[in-house]
């Protein structure tokens, strides 16, 4: 079974600009959840979609959203980068509907894009 | 509120011999609790988790954790470490829909 897929996997972009992130979840997977990773904030939970409905939102501006598809892919976006923005941005799949509200899923995470902000 | 905490910044063990890697952590409620292991430029790989049952958990790659709820406590171990065990360990727990806060991860390195 194919994995996680992020792409792209690297992204140079310039302060002020946008980006588009996408992610293909593994196969019968419905929820798929975005974190951001840097060496001074470690890992930390954007949002998470389920059947193209955010049911869980981390601590982020409003720069940065996201949405699912149908087909349970999902685009993260980022607008108006800032410097602070370059980081590691990793998308997780698992199928969603665990007990306890999803608590026990095992999440399944991609490579990761590499976005780098000048 | 939940928390992970990994008191270690780096775990040095030589090829061979036993490896513990610490967790502690603070939930309200059941803790739901995991291990990844991030490899450079790599994503996150899942090890194990623990949800009820059996304090100790199995996992991938000959890697087992041991649940305390006394302790709280949710230690990563392995009886012969390899080289290639070389990585960066992450312990988290699981929050609602399909969250999960990660303590700041610990690089283990395995010397030859």
């Amino acid at each position: 079974k194919a994995g996680v897929t992020q792409t792209p996997r690297y992204l140079i972009k310039t302060r002020g600009q946008q980006v588009t992130l996408s992610c293909s979840p593994i196969s019968g997977h419905r929820s798929v959840s975005w974190y951001q990773q840097t060496p001074g904030q470690g890992l930390q939970f954007l949002f998470e979609y389920f059947s193209e409905t955010q049911r869980n939102k981390g601590n982020f501006p409003g720069r940065f959203s996201g949405r699912q598809f149908s087909n349970s892919r999902s685009e993260m976006n980022v607008s108006t980068l800032e410097l602070g923005d370059s980081a590691l941005y990793l998308c997780a799949s698992s199928w969603g509907t665990g007990t306890s509200g999803a608590l026990t899923d095992t999440q399944y995470f991609g490579p990761g894009t590499r976005l780098t902000v000048l | 509120a939940q928390s992970v905490a990994q008191p270690e910044d780096q775990v040095n063990v030589a090829e061979g011999n036993p490896l513990t890697v610490k967790c502690t952590y603070s939930v309200s409620g059941n803790p739901y609790l995991f291990w990844y292991v991030q490899y450079p430029n790599r994503g996150l790989q899942f090890l194990l988790k623990y949800i009820t049952g059996d304090n100790l958990v199995k996992g991938s790659y000959g890697f087992e954790a041991e649940f305390n709820k006394s302790q709280t406590s949710f230690h990563l171990k392995k009886p012969s470490a390899l080289v290639s065990d070389s990585a960066l360990y992450f312990c988290a727990s699981g929050g609602g829909y399909s969250t999960l806060t990660f303590g700041k991860g610990t690089m283990l390195l395995v010397s030859p």
